[in-house]
This record gives structure tokens, C-alpha cells and sequence, in this order.
């Protein structure tokens, strides 16, 4: 019972690096979503997903590119790395309940990556 | 666009004493949920309580309950009979309930990191 997953867990990049994070869910959840957890902000959106193929963007999505080609793969793009960017990095996923959307979000463990 | 806000940067209780954490919020909504998420040192993030906005009984799940204030824009945490495994940071949360089915995400508040005393 995998849920989501989240790969890798720890990275170390230079300034100008670029790097992929893959988030994958067994859920067949139709959202997901990429936020950002900084030490006293709380955790703030990057960008989101409604459905496959589709994107949107969150609250601080700048740096960052997304895409969703298949329904359970949800992958953050770093195309040139900057030490603003030294965070952890959550994703989550989230279903549409028989009542509509049921609100809960199913987190990733998290990946934390630095940026020198 | 939503504010979450949590007053409470830092709490400190004794093992077994009942212990309130502030939310409010700010938002022009009118259908909603609101969460208290947990997080451990483990870093996973852990859903605590649920509310929806149209409903006002407050949720309760076991020594978790809430007390919701629509009209004030509160949504506090009260924890019953705290325990060493309560000790956590503590992110209330909020997400609105848009028509057919779409929905952006959460908006949490800065989080509160309680300490339970042994």
C-alpha cells in the first residue's frame, strides 16, 4: 500500500543545476499537487493538477515547471536551480468522493533538497 | 484569496492536560473545509479533524475536537488528555469547495509546534 511516493528523498544541487522531482500515487486520485514547506511559512502551493495533462499554477510558482502526462505521475521541474529554492517539497493527492470533493489530502513523505 | 492564520508559534503543556490551539481564517467563501493536519518530527503529514463549513456540529475524533465559530472565522483544536506523541507542529488548514468538483489545494497557516511535557 505504496500511496504516494515521492523520489528522491534528499538532493544536493548547485546553483544552476537542474533536477526533476517524481511524485507517484496508487490511489487513482484525479488531483495533485506540489507545495513547499518552509521553516516558519507553513506550506505553500506551487502548482496543482485537476487531471491528467492539465496544469495550474499555485501561490509561488515561479522557478518551478510541472507536468502530468499520466493520471498517477506528478513531476517538479527545476530548470536552473537558485538557493531560494532550498526547501522541502510535498506532494499530495486527493480524490472526488460519491459527495464531491472530499477535501482530505494524501501526502508524500517529502523530499528535501538544497541548493548551494 | 484565503489567509490562515495561527497566533500560537510555540506551546508547551504537561502529559495528560487539555491543551487549545488558535485558527482563524479569512476568506468570502461560503462552502468550505477546514483541517488541523499534524507533523511529526518524522516529517509526514497527518490529517487530525475535518469540518465542513455547512455543518455546525463541531467534528470530534476521540481526544481531537474542534470548536468552529463561522461567523467569528475560528476553528480551534482542543486535545484531551495530551500524550508524549502529541508533540508535533500543528497546521490548521482551509479549502474551498468549488462547484463540479474542482478544487485548488490547500492554504495553511504557519503552524503551531506544541510540546507535550513529560
Amino acid at each position: 500500500n505504496a500511496g504516494v511516493t515521492q523520489t528522491p528523498k534528499f538532493r544536493v544541487l548547485k546553483t544552476g543545476q537542474s533536477m526533476t522531482l517524481l511524485c507517484a500515487q496508487d490511489m487513482n486520485h484525479e488531483y495533485m499537487y506540489w507545495y513547499r514547506q518552509d521553516p516558519g511559512m507553513g506550506l505553500r502551493l506551487i502548482h496543482y493538477s485537476v487531471g491528467e495533462g492539465t496544469t495550474a499554477k499555485g501561490e509561488v510558482p515561479d522557478g518551478y515547471n510541472v507536468s502530468r502526462l499520466k493520471k498517477q505521475n506528478f513531476l517538479l521541474g527545476l530548470e536552473s536551480a537558485a538557493p531560494s529554492q532550498t526547501s522541502v517539497y510535498f506532494c499530495a493527492s486527493s480524490y472526488i468522493g460519491l459527495a464531491g470533493l472530499t477535501g482530505e489530502l494524501f501526502f508524500g513523505e517529502g523530499s528535501r533538497l538544497t541548493v548551494l | 484569496a484565503q489567509t490562515v492564520t495561527q497566533s500560537q508559534p510555540e506551546m508547551s503543556v504537561q502529559e495528560a492536560e487539555t491543551v487549545t490551539l488558535s485558527c482563524t481564517y479569512d476568506t468570502s467563501e461560503n462552502n468550505y473545509y477546514l483541517f488541523w493536519y499534524k507533523q511529526p518530527p518524522s516529517r509526514q503529514m497527518i490529517l487530525v479533524i475535518r469540518q465542513e463549513a455547512y455543518k455546525q456540529q463541531n467534528a470530534t475524533e476521540n481526544r481531537f475536537s474542534v470548536n468552529f465559530q463561522k461567523a467569528a472565522k475560528s476553528f480551534s483544536l482542543k486535545i484531551s488528555d495530551s500524550q508524549l506523541g502529541d508533540t508535533a507542529m500543528y497546521f490548521c488548514a482551509f479549502m474551498k469547495r468549488t462547484s463540479g468538483g474542482g478544487a485548488d489545494g490547500l492554504t495553511f497557516g504557519k503552524g503551531t509546534h506544541l510540546i507535550i511535557q513529560p
